[in-house]
């Protein structure tokens, strides 16, 4: 079955400063591979989504993630967070057919950006 | 913006009581899927379905049924309410293979 791990389940830092959030899964064929986010007392959001071609994919408001097949990693970064990016970030895959086409999600970091 | 509504918002009610969690989406979605998310953790698929009168458990035990009778609607009942149920519910929905679900509000259940 897959899994998905997200190594820090909070993190915090100031304006300015640069993120990134780890996420690992565990399923050894074709993934479809995601970032979710949710700001205080809203519903998720898509952030941004690795389907093929290239492992670098670029979301909405400045986020980016990485795809490395072979650390089986899809980390998401952003250069200069803002505190508007407070939030809880999830990572989530989709094993495709094998798996039962479920969108399965890690345990979610909480990000605290300070003013 | 997606179009996925889940009803009630927030729902106390007491223990014994029969609940249904309403959950509708206007974009024609085949797929749906109601997931268990306690406060900072993480969510739980606990069920899905991939059309009318399709339903399948996820990977987490709940003692919650769902149907699906027709293809905008995805109600989650308990039968009888108990504190363990108390989470929040969430659902969502999405289209075709391999592509992003789209998420409701959810709905903050307390069984006291």
């Amino acid at each position: 079955a897959q899994s998905v791990s997200q190594h820090n389940h909070h993190v915090i830092l100031s304006e300015a400063a640069s993120l990134e959030l780890g996420c690992n899964y565990s399923y050894g064929g074709t993934v479809n591979l995601f970032w979710y986010v949710q700001y205080p007392g809203q519903h998720l959001q898509l952030l941004l989504k690795y389907f093929s071609g290239d492992p670098l994919v670029k979301g909405i408001k400045g986020f980016e993630a990485e795809f490395i097949k072979s650390k089986f990693s899809f980390n998401l970064r952003k250069p200069s967070v803002q505190w508007s990016d407070t939030a809880e970030y999830f990572c989530a895959v989709n094993a495709g057919k094998a798996a039962g086409n479920k969108l399965t999600f890690g345990g979610g970091t909480r990000v605290l950006v300070k003013p | 913006e997606a179009d996925i509504y889940q009803t009630p918002r927030y729902l106390v009610i007491g223990t014994g009581k029969k609940i249904t969690l309403e959950c509708s989406q206007t974009m024609g979605h085949d797929k749906m899927y109601w997931y268990q998310q306690d406060p900072g953790m993480e969510l739980h698929l606990i069920h899905y379905s991939y059309g009318v009168n399709s339903t399948e458990k996820g990977d987490l035990s709940s003692e919650s049924t769902v149907s699906r009778i027709r293809t905008e609607h995805f109600p989650l009942t308990l039968e009888s309410a108990r504190p363990s149920h108390t989470s929040q519910y969430l659902c969502a929905s999405s289209v075709g293979a391999n592509t992003e679900a789209f998420f409701g509000q959810g709905t903050r259940l307390t069984v006291v």
